[in-house]
């Protein structure tokens, strides 16, 4: 079972360089979101997505794009990486309701020098 | 708004003492609750779950009950090995529209086993 798949899963980059975080998803969830973590911090949600076509800004959005042209893929783009951007990002996904589980990736570290 | 909050870390224990973990919540709606545990290098898991008030969520010897009155879902087991030693995570979802698929989490707890 693949679940969720990120890649790369460790990455390097300058100041200013730009990159894009891949996510898929076999399970023909509804919903995708990217988190960031960051020590004392726990998960802080970047962007979120509904369905093919929707996105939505969550609570640190800055510096960071999205695109959800299918139901399985939900890539997250950094445009020009800041050392502020260092962090170990996650992508999830799940069906409709609050109780049903989220499912994780396992994580894409990410330096940026 | 929504928060979670969890106490104070790292924890540190002898094999086979009692844990607990506390964790307090705030929400506008009405939430699902969750432990997330991730090991060293690894990503995010579920542990364990509670969706409606007094429920318990149990899994691996871990327990953690749905208190509405106290807005709590402290998390227990009574004997822990080396191998739960992790990162452990509070979460809550509430219900609703765009929220769905949503966690709020608190800033998570080390626990560090000791032989």
């Amino acid at each position: 079972n693949a679940g969720v798949t990120q890649t790369p899963k460790f990455q390097v980059l300058k100041t200013g360089q730009s990159m894009t975080l891949q996510c898929a998803q076999d399970m023909n969830h509804e919903y995708m979101s990217w988190y960031r973590q960051d020590p004392g911090m726990g998960l802080r949600l970047i962007h979120y997505s509904v369905g093919a076509g929707i996105t939505d800004q969550g609570e640190v959005p800055n510096g960071y794009n999205v695109s959800r042209s299918t139901t399985e893929d939900f890539p997250l783009r950094l445009l020009s990486a800041a050392p502020s951007q260092t962090s170990v990002y996650f992508c999830a996904s799940s069906t409709q309701g609050s109780g049903n589980t989220i499912y994780f990736g396992e994580g894409s570290w990410l330096t940026v020098v | 708004g929504n928060s979670v909050t969890q106490m104070e870390g790292p924890v540190t224990l002898s094999e086979e003492a009692f844990l607990t973990i506390n964790c307090t919540y705030t929400a506008t709606g009405y939430p699902s609750l969750f432990w997330y545990v991730q090991y060293p290098g690894e990503g995010l898991q579920l542990l364990l779950k509670a969706t409606k008030a007094d429920d318990k969520g149990s899994n691996k010897g871990f327990e953690a009950t749905y208190r509405k009155e106290t807005t709590s879902f402290h998390l227990e087991k009574g004997s822990v090995q080396v191998s739960d030693s992790a990162v452990y995570f509070c979460a809550l979802s509430v219900r609703g529209g765009t929220s769905y698929g949503k966690l709020t989490f608190g800033q998570g707890t080390i626990l560090t086993v000791h032989p």
